[in-house]
């Protein structure tokens, strides 16, 4: 099973700045990396896979970069309605998930 | 339009017995693995295994290996996942997925079912 760290576990940002998620795998996922948004009472939504290729409908504000075991996500021009929690998933290897990350506007 | 349309809540004592389901439409149901995603309450995802509706072949993470079964009914397409002896330690919601997004570019999941274990 491979394991997914995410950090920070918590992040606070104001309306317009900018935020970068990291992901770490303990060994190389090559690009099989995706990133999911979670609203409370929502299941995950799909914003990124292939570690850089936005999902249909998902704005140009959301990027995703990294290859091997290094990821990251970033949000340019914040909005109140990326206040959510952000996972990142492998699936090179079966799946696993990072724990998350929450992202807070404020 | 591609549905995971999932069963509803159970609420269950400790040591009793269930089993939920995943019933998928729009789309050709042997195409793609069924994967379950357990997510307790305020908690991450986690995946929990998968299976080939096609033929029945399943993976299981290690971490749920032995303590659910997941199968498949491909003629009813749904996908199930049980347990024969429930735990307080398994009250969390339980999507079903379809996690090709590889491939395909797209991720599909259920509406997720809560499950309660309580005595």
């Amino acid at each position: 099973e491979i394991v997914m760290t995410q950090s920070p576990t918590t992040l606070s940002v104001s309306p317009g700045e900018r935020a970068t998620l990291s992901c770490r795998a303990r060994q190389s996922i090559n690009s099989n990396l995706a990133w999911y948004q979670q609203r409370p009472g929502q299941p995950p939504r799909l914003l990124i896979y292939g570690a850089s290729t936005r999902a249909a409908g998902i704005p140009a504000r959301f990027s995703g970069s990294g290859s091997g075991t290094d990821f990251s996500l970033t949000i340019t021009s914040l909005q109140s309605e990326d206040s959510a929690i952000y996972y990142c998933q492998q699936y090179n290897n079966w799946h696993s998930f990072g724990q998350g990350t929450k992202l807070e506007i404020k | 339009e591609v549905q995971l349309v999932q069963s509803g809540a159970e609420v269950k004592q400790p040591g009793e017995s269930l089993r939920i389901s995943c019933k998928g439409s729009g789309y050709t149901f042997t195409y793609y693995w069924i994967n379950w995603v357990r997510q307790v309450p305020g908690k991450g995802l986690q995946w929990m295994g998968r299976i080939d509706p096609l033929d029945s072949d399943v993976n299981y993470s290690p971490s749920f290996q032995g303590h659910v079964t997941i199968s498949v009914d491909k003629s009813i397409s749904t996908a199930y996942l049980q347990w024969s002896g429930l735990e307080a330690s398994d009250s969390a919601i339980y999507y079903c997925a379809r996690l090709e997004v590889g491939t395909t570019g797209v991720g599909y999941w259920g509406q997720g079912t809560l499950v309660t274990v309580s005595s």
